[in-house]
């Protein structure tokens, strides 16, 4: 069965303050990893799709990168904007994507 | 272009009743998700279209829910008899097929009481 663990589960980040948000997975053959970000309220906006072992993709002040057993989103100088909550999901031959529980995000001005 | 739409966004409704969402995906996106969150929880996949088939539920989905996609456009998603377990957002995201990455509409919020 498919497993994605992500941590930290919330993260308080003074604006300005880079770091990174860890999505570790198990899956028998990975056909993707996606990140979406969710505000309060609001379903889950896609972010990136990564499909193999040192791929990267960025996007404003995120970078997506990922390994053989987790991925990492890095959040460069984040601003009050950027805080959301950050999901991870996992696709493995023709299932529907697993998701997370996600990390909490907030920037603080 | 319009996202997906869902109606109603929010739901309140006492316990034993009925609910019925409604899910009008991206226009020419032949596949169909429903998922289910719950506060401080990734969306739960309970069942997806291709077109106007059905292809997979999840065990989640008890036999008081029922889903329909008549005619591969707009999809439905009814919930018999509530229980206070059912208060969730429920999520619907389409995608065209061979894509990996879902589109999520807002979500309709159900609260039984």
């Amino acid at each position: 069965e498919d497993q994605v663990t992500q941590s930290p589960e919330a993260l308080r980040l003074q604006e300005g303050e880079s770091s990174s948000l860890n999505c570790s997975y198990t899956v028998s053959g990975l056909r993707g990893l996606f990140w979406y970000r969710q505000d309060p309220g609001k379903g889950p906006e896609f972010l990136f799709t990564l499909y193999s072992a040192g791929e990267e993709k960025e996007k404003e002040r995120l970078k997506a990168t990922l390994t053989k057993k987790e991925s990492f989103l890095h959040i460069t100088a984040p601003k009050p904007e950027d805080s959301a909550t950050y999901l991870c999901a996992v696709r493995s031959g023709n299932t529907p994507l697993v998701f997370g529980k996600g990390t909490r995000l907030s920037v603080i001005a | 272009d319009t996202g997906v739409s869902q109606d109603p966004r929010h739901k309140i409704t006492k316990r034993g009743q009925n609910v019925t969402f409604r899910c009008d995906p991206i226009s020419e996106h032949n596949r169909l998700y429903w998922y289910r969150q719950t506060l401080g929880q990734g969306p739960e996949f309970l069942t997806y279209f291709q077109n106007e088939a059905q292809l997979e539920k999840s065990r989640l989905l008890s036999d008081r829910f029922s889903a329909e996609r008549p005619k591969g456009s707009f999809s439905t998603l009814e919930i018999q008899r509530t229980e206070q377990g059912d208060s969730a957002m429920y999520l619907c995201a389409s995608s065209p097929m061979g894509a990996g990455e879902l589109f999520f509409g807002e979500g309709s919020r159900l609260t039984v009481l």
